[in-house]
C-alpha cells in the first residue's frame, strides 16, 4: 500500500537557519507533490507544487526539490522566522482522485 | 469569496446519536474531500467525490456516509455516533482542472468541525 512519511514528528531551529524538512513515499509514482502549511486550529493552507519533470521550485523563501529516483522530496525553509513555526504536510499526488497526506512536521523557529 | 465553508465548528455527541457535517464550496470544484485528523496525527482521507451524483471511499470510510447532489454541497453523515470518532473534521476540495501549471490540483480547505463523542 502507498505509504508517506516526514522526516520527524517535531524540529526546532534556531531563527534565521535553515530548515529542511523531509517527505519520502513508498508504492507511489507520484506527478507532482504538494507541501502544506497548517497552523494550530486551522485548516492547512497550499504552499507549494513541484510536478514530476521539475527538480527545484521557489517562493520567496521557501525552496522545494523533488527527486524521483530517491521517491523524496526536500522542503527548504531559508532565514526561517518565529512566524514559520507551523505544522508542514506533504502530498504526492496525480493519477488518482484521492488525495493522501503525510502524518507532517511540526516545526518550532526559537528566537 | 468564501471558499469552503464548514458548519457546526463545534459539536458533541453522545454515542449513538446521528448528525450531518454541513460543507459547501463557491469556488465551482468538482472534486471535494473530507479528512479527519485525531490529536498529533495527520490526515486521513473518509470519502471524496469527483462530481455531483459521484461518491467513493477513503482510507477509512466506515461509519460515515455521504451524498453530493450538487457541485456546491458534500455534506458527510455520522450515523450512530462513537467515541473513535472524536476528531477534527476537515471539508476540502479542487478544481481537478488540467493546467500547464497544475494549479487545478491545489486543495482548498475549510476551517475544520471540531466533534466531540461522549
Amino acid at each position: 500500500s502507498q505509504k508517506i512519511e516526514q522526516n520527524s514528528e517535531a524540529l526546532n531551529i534556531q531563527e534565521g537557519k535553515t530548515a529542511t524538512l523531509t517527505c519520502n513515499y513508498t508504492n507511489y509514482s507520484p506527478a507532482y507533490l504538494q507541501w502544506y502549511r497548517q497552523d494550530p486550529g486551522r485548516g492547512p493552507v497550499f504552499l507549494l507544487l513541484i510536478r514530476e519533470n521539475e527538480k527545484e521550485k521557489r517562493k520567496e523563501r521557501l525552496k522545494v526539490t523533488f527527486d524521483t529516483t530517491l521517491k523524496q522530496s526536500l522542503f527548504h525553509i531559508t532565514a526561517s522566522q518565529p512566524a514559520d513555526s507551523a505544522t508542514y504536510l506533504c502530498a504526492p499526488g496525480g493519477g488518482a482522485n484521492n488525495l493522501f497526506f503525510g502524518t507532517g512536521t511540526r516545526l518550532t523557529v526559537i528566537p | 469569496n468564501a471558499g469552503v465553508t464548514q458548519t457546526p465548528k463545534f459539536r458533541i455527541l453522545k454515542i449513538g446519536q446521528s448528525m450531518t457535517l454541513q460543507c459547501t464550496q463557491d469556488m465551482n470544484h468538482n472534486y471535494m474531500y473530507w479528512y479527519r485528523q485525531d490529536p498529533g496525527m495527520g490526515l486521513k482521507l473518509i470519502y471524496y467525490s469527483v462530481g455531483a451524483g459521484i461518491t467513493d471511499k477513503g482510507e477509512v470510510p466506515n461509519g460515515y456516509n455521504v451524498s453530493r447532489s450538487t457541485t456546491e454541497d458534500f455534506p458527510l453523515r455520522l450515523e450512530l455516533a462513537a467515541p473513535s470518532q472524536t476528531s477534527v473534521y476537515f471539508c476540502a476540495s479542487r478544481t481537478g482542472i488540467r493546467d500547464k501549471e497544475s494549479r487545478g490540483n491545489t486543495i482548498y480547505f475549510g476551517e475544520g468541525s471540531w466533534l466531540t463523542v461522549v
